[in-house]
């Protein structure tokens, strides 16, 4: 059964500095790897997806890489701002799921002024 | 840009009432997904839809939870009775081919049971 890990749970950062958030997952045989953002009581907002053939995705000051073969994510924060402040959550598509993402239980980052 | 809808965005009700929950995804999404997230952990997965079809039921509690596509488009969760455990955030999200592509998510519904 996968599972989807995400460390820390809580990360606190002084504005500008860089930052990588981690996801592990247990089952390699990933389809794509997704990366969202919530804000408090809100839904989901895609950041990036990563298919499993790529081995990275960036967007503005975001990176995310992949390493299927070890199970791991990182998702590269750049100059944060206070905005940046939410919770990041990694989510996987496995090949025999049908499309559902198994999610980790997410990392809530707060950068401070 | 085109966004999931979900109503209410919030809802309060009593333990053994009827609640409906409402979502309209992206036009020409195929796929309709129905996650519920516990606070302080990541979404899962209760129900998906191809079109007017059931693919995934496999985590919704049946005895309780019914969930419906009739048209293909729009859908319809219920709960009834709820229970005080169905306190979440209930999220509805699409995708456009449900193997391959993204998933867009709604706000979502912050259901609380008294």
């Amino acid at each position: 059964k996968q599972e989807v890990t995400q460390i820390p749970a809580a990360l606190s950062v002084p504005e500008g500095e860089n930052l990588v958030l981690n996801c592990s997952f247990t089952d390699s045989a990933i389809y794509n790897l997704q990366w969202f953002r919530q804000d408090p009581g809100k839904g989901l907002t895609s950041l990036l997806l990563i298919q499993s053939s790529q081995r990275e995705q960036t967007s503005g000051r975001l990176n995310a890489s992949l390493d299927k073969s070890s199970g791991r994510s990182t998702l590269y924060i750049a100059a944060s701002q206070p905005g940046d402040s939410a919770t990041y959550l990694c989510a996987v598509r496995q090949d025999n799921q049908g499309g559902k993402l198994i999610f980790g239980q997410g990392t809530e980052l707060s950068v401070k002024p | 840009e085109a966004e999931v809808a979900q109503s209410p965005r919030y809802k309060i009700t009593e333990k053994s009432q009827a609640v409906a929950f409402w979502c309209d995804p992206i036009s020409g999404h195929a796929t309709l997904y129905w996650y519920r997230q516990i606070l302080g952990q990541g979404p899962e997965l209760l129900v998906q839809f191809q079109d007017e079809s059931v693919v995934d039921d496999s985590q919704l509690p049946k005895d309780r939870f019914s969930a419906e596509r009739l048209k293909g488009v729009d859908s319809t969760l219920k709960i009834q009775p709820a229970e005080l455990g169905d306190s979440a955030m209930y999220l509805c999200a699409s995708s456009f081919r449900g193997r391959n592509n993204e998933q867009f998510f709604g706000p979502g519904t912050r259901l609380t049971v008294l």
